[in-house]
């Protein structure tokens, strides 16, 4: 079974220009994760899906936005791209809302000029 | 939110050495995932542990969970053992978080 995919998986963009990241979970699992992970840090929490709703949403401003589809694959949106957006962007997907191990994509690596 | 400290932070081992990478959380997790990410930023899935011990071959794993505490074991490291390990904990609304993880260089 194919794992979770992720696309692009690079990507360049300038200042001020809007991004659409994409993500398709491990067949079966019903919940996607997004993570934003800058050089040197560990994986900084960004939003949780579950069943097409938002369960989690982490400290990050209202630029980040993220839907669910009813295939369980999720987009993440950045608008007004800053420098500092620049960053590894993961996606994880895990069979359900807590208690389960979660399982990452090889995530899209997103460089702001 | 909870705070999670791993330690080491960095690590440099001769190949075939032990080693013990520890994670410290400040509050009752129900979830505890170790990662490991190689040098292309891959994060592979080592251990599911939010509480007792497990064993994958040359890697185990043990969390204390009333002691708020998580122990990576690797013996005879190999130099494909470089990269970083990470922990992720994770309270009652599993939104987890990751500590800023070992980084471990295996020399040949």
């Amino acid at each position: 079974d194919a794992g979770v995919t992720q696309s692009p998986t690079h990507l360049i963009k300038t200042r001020g220009q809007h991004v659409t990241l994409r993500c398709s979970p491990i067949s079966g699992h019903k919940s996607v994760s997004w993570y934003q992970q800058v050089l040197g840090q560990g994986p900084q929490f960004i939003f949780q899906y579950y069943e097409k709703e938002e369960r989690g949403r982490g400290n990050f401003p209202d630029r980040f936005s993220a839907r669910q589809f009813p295939n369980y694959s999720s987009e993440l949106n950045v608008n007004a791209l800053l420098l500092g957006d620049s960053a590894l962007y993961l996606c994880a997907s895990s069979s359900r809302v807590g208690g389960q191990p979660q399982h990452f994509g090889d995530g899209t690596r997103l460089s702001i000029l | 939110g909870i705070q999670v400290e791993q330690s080491p932070p960095d690590l440099i081992l001769q190949e075939g050495a032990n080693s013990t990478l520890r994670c410290n959380f400040s509050d009752s997790v129900n979830n505890l995932q170790w990662f490991h990410q190689n040098p292309w930023g891959q994060l592979i899935n080592l251990f599911y542990i939010p509480s007792g011990t497990k064993q994958n071959g040359r890697l185990s794993a043990t969390t204390v969970a009333t002691e708020r505490y998580s122990l990576l074991y690797i013996s005879s490291s190999q130099t494909t053992d470089s990269g970083v390990y990470f922990c992720a904990v994770g309270g009652g609304s599993y939104i987890p978080t990751f500590g800023r993880g070992t980084s471990l260089i295996v020399h040949p």
